[in-house]
């Protein structure tokens, strides 16, 4: 059975580093094609991609937050930790982390999908 | 705003049929594949269909997807109370070299 597990504080500061933590269970950050992404989505609005870290360590990250974001795995401790600088009020969000797909049909298109996801935690930014 | 483009709502009574779109363009659904997640109301979202139209397994067959061109389309059949959720479609965007998703549907089982 696939688990993840977001983990992290509930309030941070504005200005302050969030570093959100995902545990994982049934199935390894080392077998190709494997990846875990960050989504988050604040009260009452869409989902929004944030970054992705593959098996081979390759990252991803949304083009708004870039500078903001930092992606990073431990396979052996199966965990992986997003962190997000100088946090805002209007970060306040579910953060969730999913495991994630990555491969390629024989035509060329790029298959992704993301599943499961963890049950999301909620982080507000205030002071 | 999102990349990809969903109608807000839709609703429809129970045993009806609905369709939701998903409109992108040729840097994601155009040459990817789409993927849809129900979310329903306090919940974690959940893969309802992958690879434009696969479900994976314990998905009933009331729910299907398809793509053609640029767009996507959720389809649910038979209508139930439980159905009642947030839809979103998702795919990757090669020109952004980022997941993306759409705004969400809010789903209404009169």
């Amino acid at each position: 059975q696939v688990t993840l597990r977001e983990s992290g504080p509930a309030l941070v500061k504005p200005t302050e580093t969030l570093t959100l933590t995902c545990t994982f269970s049934g199935f390894s950050l080392i077998t190709s094609g494997v990846c875990v992404s960050w989504i988050r989505q604040p009260p009452g609005k869409a989902l929004e991609w944030l970054a992705r870290i593959d098996w081979d360590d390759d990252k991803y990250y949304s083009p708004s937050l870039r500078t903001r974001l930092s992606i990073s795995k431990d396979p052996y401790r199966n965990q992986v930790v997003l962190r997000m600088t100088n946090m805002n009020p209007v970060d306040t969000a579910t953060y969730y982390c999913a495991r994630t797909t990555d491969s390629y049909d024989s035509g060329g298109s790029y298959r992704s999908w993301f599943d499961p996801w963890g049950q999301g935690t909620l982080v507000t930014v205030s002071s | 705003q999102s990349v990809l483009t969903q109608p807000p709502s839709v609703s429809a009574a129970p045993g009806q049929r609905i369709s939701i779109s998903c409109s992108g363009s040729t840097s994601n659904i155009g040459n990817n594949f789409v993927s849809w997640y129900q979310q329903p109301p306090g919940a974690a979202p959940k893969l309802l269909i992958y690879d434009n139209n696969k479900r994976p397994s314990g998905i009933p067959d009331r729910f299907s997807g398809s793509k053609s061109g640029t767009s996507a389309t959720l389809g649910i059949t038979g209508l139930q109370t439980g159905d009642e959720a947030d839809y979103y479609c998702g795919t990757w965007d090669n020109s952004l070299n980022i997941g993306v998703f759409g705004g969400g549907t809010k789903l209404t089982v009169l």
